[in-house]
């Protein structure tokens, strides 16, 4: 069965560095997300994005969030300068098209530690 | 904002009594969809409801879609130990290209 793959599953970096996530959507979907999630707490939207653009973005997706989808199959977050609250699990998601009603398929998820 | 409300935020039941959890958005959904997420995992698709009054089955979960297309449940019936874990409404809002998460309700089996 086709999956969503991220890596690493667990991230530990010193508060001021830059962090990458890498997620591998599944193959024929055009739609790709970000979520967060804190420990414990709700499944949080970060960023929506389709046919290499940016299509949605919470609040949460400040100006130190960035993604890019650098070779057609990597899908990447980025966070420039962590802070302690980026602590979370991030969750990659790929939809296959546009209309609402496909399912999102989320990937493991990469646990980052800010210290 | 587009928010989804869901409660209750925490059950805990005996193995074999029932479980509800209720979702209730504060704007019209095309659709609505729940996920479940076992301890230290990742959101797993479960079903997706669509029609206005819409209700599926799968086995012992029963889902519900409100006539409004605001609110939402997920109902299982005799609760097993495997039932464990986080359950999510996901609701995409009738023009926006996101699904937004309720917060979730966190089921916990006795047995």
């Amino acid at each position: 069965e086709p999956e969503v793959t991220q890596t690493p599953s667990h991230q530990v970096t010193q508060m001021g560095q830059e962090v990458i996530l890498r997620c591998v959507p599944i193959s024929n979907h055009l739609y790709f997300y970000w979520y967060r999630q804190i420990l414990g707490q709700k499944v949080e939207f970060l960023v929506s994005f389709y046919n290499n653009e940016i299509s949605e973005k919470s609040e949460i997706f400040d100006d130190q969030f960035s993604v890019e989808r650098p070779d057609g199959s990597n899908f990447t977050l980025k966070i420039r300068s962590t802070k302690l609250e980026d602590s979370a699990m991030y969750f990659c998601a790929s939809r296959e098209r546009q209309v609402p009603n496909t399912e999102a398929f989320f990937g493991q998820g990469t646990r980052l530690t800010v210290v | 904002g587009q928010q989804v409300m869901q409660i209750p935020q925490y059950q805990h039941v005996q193995e074999g009594e029932d479980f509800t959890t209720y979702c209730n958005s504060s704007t019209t959904l095309s659709n609505i969809q729940w996920y479940k997420q076992r301890p230290g995992g990742h959101p797993v698709f479960l079903i997706q409801l669509v029609k206005s009054g819409e209700v599926k089955k799968q086995k012992r979960l029963t889902f519900q879609f409100g006539e409004a297309k605001k609110n939402s449940s997920l109902h299982i019936t005799a609760t097993q130990t495997t039932d464990v874990g986080t359950y999510f409404c996901a609701g995409f809002m009738e023009y926006g290209n996101k699904l937004v998460f309720g917060a979730g309700t966190i089921l916990r089996v006795k047995s």
